[in-house]
């Protein structure tokens, strides 16, 4: 089956700690990208990628960070510079820029 | 102002009712419009795809988008149980940025 995996589902850490979150495609898509989403708001682009070894910072880039070594791995890595992380974070992907966005399930960061 | 409005709802109707929901945009350069469907606690799943103004359907669904008002729908007919999730809006202009509403609640009663 195709599709975007994201792990883990829920993740617990303490204030001053990075944590990274996995995200996975099998679709043979290009662009990758990674939101942020909060209760009663939109979600917020964090960075996008959109070839191997090239990613841009989004809306709200600032404590986050991004790799893209291969082309199915996006994951982002959540640092203690972040002053508000614990949110629902979610991985989508795309064929290219400009196409429709697919999500993968979502991980829950709590951070205490 | 925020870019794209949405009523957050939340909407309660009994099955087999017609579900409306809409969202306006202030930015006219918005010519890619989406609807998305999401779970609790699941990741949003795409329903309808649209490029520039007019009517889509797709099964019990259809999409509008009416660019001189800058305002979009998206109507669930015969509608069930199942169908109660958050719908998000989003649209983009001509590049990758896609801008989201913040969603509307709807709970379909049996």
């Amino acid at each position: 089956d195709g599709g975007i995996t994201q792990s883990p589902k829920y993740l617990f850490r303490k204030e001053g700690q990075n944590v990274t979150l996995s995200c996975e495609q099998n679709l043979n898509h290009d662009a990758m990208y990674w939101y942020r989403q909060d209760p009663g708001q939109g979600l917020r682009l964090i960075y996008y990628s959109q070839i191997v070894n090239d990613f841009q910072k989004g809306d709200i880039a600032e404590g986050y960070s991004v790799s893209r070594e291969k082309k199915e791995s996006f994951p982002l890595t959540v640092t203690s510079a972040q002053k508000n992380p614990t949110a629902f974070y979610l991985c989508a992907s795309s064929i290219s820029l400009l196409y429709e966005q697919y999500f993968g399930p979502g991980t829950r960061l709590t951070v205490t | 102002q925020k870019e794209v409005e949405q009523d957050p709802g939340p909407l309660s109707v009994p099955e087999g009712a017609i579900v409306s929901l809409n969202c306006t945009y202030s930015n006219s350069a918005f010519q890619y419009f989406m609807w998305y469907r999401q779970y609790s606690r699941k990741g949003p799943e795409l329903l309808m795809y649209t490029y520039s103004s007019g009517n889509k359907e797709d099964g019990r669904f259809t999409a509008q988008v009416d660019k001189s008002s800058k305002y979009i729908s998206l109507f669930i007919r015969d509608s069930q149980p199942s169908d109660s999730a958050t719908y998000l809006c989003a649209m983009s202009a001509s590049d990758y940025k896609l801008s989201f509403g913040a969603g509307t609640t709807v709970t379909v009663r049996a």
